[in-house]
């Protein structure tokens, strides 16, 4: 049965980055893409980008164009999102989620915080 | 981009009772070489990530109770709950997966009545 696990929180100070890492198992992770969906506090679901694990093509929202990178370790079956230049906007829970077309399953989300 | 907006935003049902949720994107889903439509819904409890509910827009997801259903097709789409329970509470969202930007509808909060 596919699993995702995250890694844990993050306080980060604005200007920086952060790296979130989401772990498959249960799966062949070249078979699927991974994408990245992030939830501000109290609100709705805001799709980010996502990867084909298997050629590492990617794909991202525009909103995050030049601020996100989203890799893959095939040796690791683990997805990995960067965020850069964060600002006080960017505190969320990240989610990661296996998709060939739904989203299915998504790991247990990661909490970052933007602060000073 | 593909704009998903679900109505109501919020509503409280009794017990028992049928719950609907609309959602329409602003162009059509359905993809005319499958005949499918690229919507799924989500139920999502506080403080969990959202559990997949109903994909192609009306097959439901293997262990999702019979009481959830999806319909519609092209641009109009609803989740109806048969008879509410209280562990049904929740948020809903739906989501087109037609194409990039994969977006979501604001979510509907179901309360009980």
């Amino acid at each position: 049965q596919a699993h995702l696990v995250q890694s844990g929180a993050e306080v980060k100070e604005p200007g920086a980055s952060v790296k979130v890492s989401c772990r498959a198992s249960g799966y062949m992770f070249t078979s699927y893409a991974m994408h990245w969906v992030r939830q501000a506090p109290g609100q709705g679901l805001e799709w980010m980008g996502w990867i084909n694990a298997g050629n590492s093509d990617t794909k991202f929202s525009q909103k995050f164009q030049g601020r996100v990178t989203i890799t893959a370790d095939t040796s690791a079956n683990t997805a990995y999102m960067e965020l850069s230049s964060l600002r006080s906007e960017d505190t969320a829970v990240y989610y990661c989620a296996r998709a060939a077309a739904w989203f299915d399953p998504w790991g247990q989300g990661t909490l970052v915080t933007v602060s000073s | 981009d593909i704009v998903v907006t679900q109505s109501p935003d919020s509503l409280a049902v009794s017990l028992g009772e049928r719950a609907t949720i609309n959602c329409k994107s602003s162009q059509s889903v359905l993809y005319s070489s499958n005949n499918n439509n690229y919507l799924a819904w989500y139920q999502q409890k506080p403080g969990q990530p959202p559990k997949l509910l109903i994909y192609w827009a009306s097959t439901r997801e293997s262990g999702v109770p019979d009481r959830f259903s999806g319909s519609g097709s092209g641009t109009d789409f609803t989740l109806t709950i048969s008879s509410l329970q209280a562990e049904d509470v929740a948020v809903y969202y739906c989501q087109q997966y037609y194409g990039a930007p994969y977006t979501f509808g604001q979510g509907t909060k179901l309360e009980i009545k």
